[in-house]
């Protein structure tokens, strides 16, 4: 039972560079979340989806583009990415809304991202 | 501005000692309340969470308290191991009418450490 697979651990880009972050899971989970975690930040919300074919903006989405071809992966892209972008990125992903309100998200263990 | 605040980055406490973790938050339309714990190199992981129609919840050496006049919550350890050092973080799920996001608004993180 993987749970929340993500892709690739460490990376270190050039500013400039474009990449994308893989997010697997094989819990059938409908909702699907991108957060980055930056000291004294916390983890902040950058995209999210309710389902296959659906995503939307969370709180810092500027300079991100997201995915949701198939119900089990969501992809995170940076098209050009830019240094305030190094950063801990977690993938994380729930049944439903009421599942996360009892019982929270299945976090994937984070891409660490630097830019230079 | 900060829906959900940590106020304390670290916390240092005794083994068999009560560790008490603070969480204050700034809106009342948050229905849940959930504590996450999270080693480094992993992803967070659930914990405990209330509802706020509660003002209590335990799990073993886990209990969360709830005071909504004050917007205040805390998470109790009692007795504190040393495998409990690790940060924590507290995060608050708004209330939604018709939107289903499952959206998860997260703290700065508290970082324990607990000394055998």
């Amino acid at each position: 039972n993987a749970g929340v697979t993500q892709t690739p651990k460490f990376r270190v880009l050039k500013t400039g560079q474009s990449m994308t972050l893989l997010c697997a899971q094989d819990m059938n989970h409908e909702y699907m979340y991108w957060y980055r975690q930056d000291p004294g930040m916390g983890l902040r919300l950058i995209h999210y989806s309710v389902g296959e074919g659906t995503t939307a903006k969370g709180e810092v989405p500027d300079g991100y583009n997201v995915s949701r071809l198939k119900k089990q992966n969501f992809l995170l892209g940076l098209e050009s990415a830019a240094p305030s972008q190094t950063s801990v990125y977690f993938c994380a992903s729930s049944r439903d809304r009421g599942r996360v309100a009892a019982d929270g998200y299945t976090f994937g263990s984070g891409t660490r991202l630097t830019v230079v | 501005d900060q829906q959900v605040k940590q106020n304390s980055p670290s916390l240092s406490v005794q083994e068999g000692r009560i560790s008490i973790l603070n969480c204050d938050y700034t809106n009342s339309m948050f229905d849940y309340f959930l504590w996450y714990k999270k080693y480094p190199a992993e992803g967070p992981t659930f914990l405990i969470s209330i509802s706020s129609i509660k003002d209590k919840n335990e799990d073993g050496r886990f209990t969360v308290f709830l005071n909504k006049s004050a917007k205040h919550l805390s998470l109790h350890i009692v007795p504190s191991q040393p495998g409990d050092s690790a940060v924590y973080f507290c995060a608050a799920h708004p209330r939604h009418g018709s939107s289903n996001t499952g959206k998860l608004i997260f703290g700065q993180g508290t970082t324990l450490q607990v000394k055998p």
